[in-house]
């Protein structure tokens, strides 16, 4: 079955740029998913931040003001999040999940698996 | 879409019932007649894992003491007697349009 893992720098400096990669295993990113990227604060909910479909469609949470990019890199079989000029307020557990697609590409069903996350702190 | 949930905590004795609602700011129902309402656990320590799809369809694998039901903009998580393995943070999403949102999460412990 599909896998997911996040992989990146645990720390990162304010005003820096946030970057991780989720490798997918066990199928392909070619599929009708769309591969996204949610975070959770210490202590705190979930938020979802994007996604990317494997033809590069992206679409984006407004809440990041178009700090964040979503890359796919279909011969690795892998996505990307960039988030640019970063604060203490992006620290978080950084999740990559699998969006299941229903009728239409469009249509969103559901997010499984998920990563198991990774914990990125922002500080000098 | 804004998600509210309660209660926030839940304490339960094990074999007792449980239930979690989960209000929407807005309906979920689209007109394919898909109700996009999604039901999460985060178990400690561990990443969200999927219960509830479409407002009341189980995942696989997931038991059926599990059952989701609502309509709308009123939706509700039901355990029908807890176990000790279902601890952790429930939450509710909307899959309906972007950017999807969660629930604040409840956290349901044993007595």
């Amino acid at each position: 079955q599909v896998q997911l893992q996040e992989s990146g720098p645990g720390l990162v400096k304010p005003s820096g740029t946030l970057s991780l990669t989720c490798a997918v295993s066990g199928g392909s990113i070619s599929g009708s998913n769309w591969w996204t990227w949610v975070r959770q604060s210490p202590g705190k909910g979930l938020e979802w931040i994007g996604e990317i479909f494997h033809s590069g469609s992206t679409n984006y949470n407004p809440s990041l003001k178009s700090r964040a990019t979503i890359s796919v890199d279909k011969s690795k079989n892998q996505f990307s999040l960039k988030l640019r000029s970063v604060t203490a307020a992006d620290t978080a557990v950084y999740y990559c999940t699998r969006g299941l697609t229903g009728t239409t590409l469009s249509d969103v069903w559901w997010f499984d698996p998920w990563g198991q996350g990774t914990l990125v702190t922002v500080s000098s | 879409i804004v998600m509210t949930q309660s209660p926030l905590s839940l304490p339960v004795t094990p074999g007792e019932p449980a239930s979690i609602s989960c209000r929407t700011s807005q309906s979920l129902l689209q007109s394919n007649g898909n109700t996009y309402l999604d039901w999460y656990l985060q178990k400690p320590g561990q990443s969200p894992q999927l219960l509830i799809y479409l407002g009341s369809n189980r995942a696989s694998g997931v038991a059926d003491r599990f059952s989701g039901s609502g309509s709308g903009t009123d939706f509700t998580l039901k355990i029908s007697r807890v176990e000790a393995e279902d601890v952790g943070v429930y939450y509710c999403m909307q899959a309906l349009q972007i950017p999807y949102t969660f629930g604040q999460g409840t956290r349901l412990e044993i007595k």
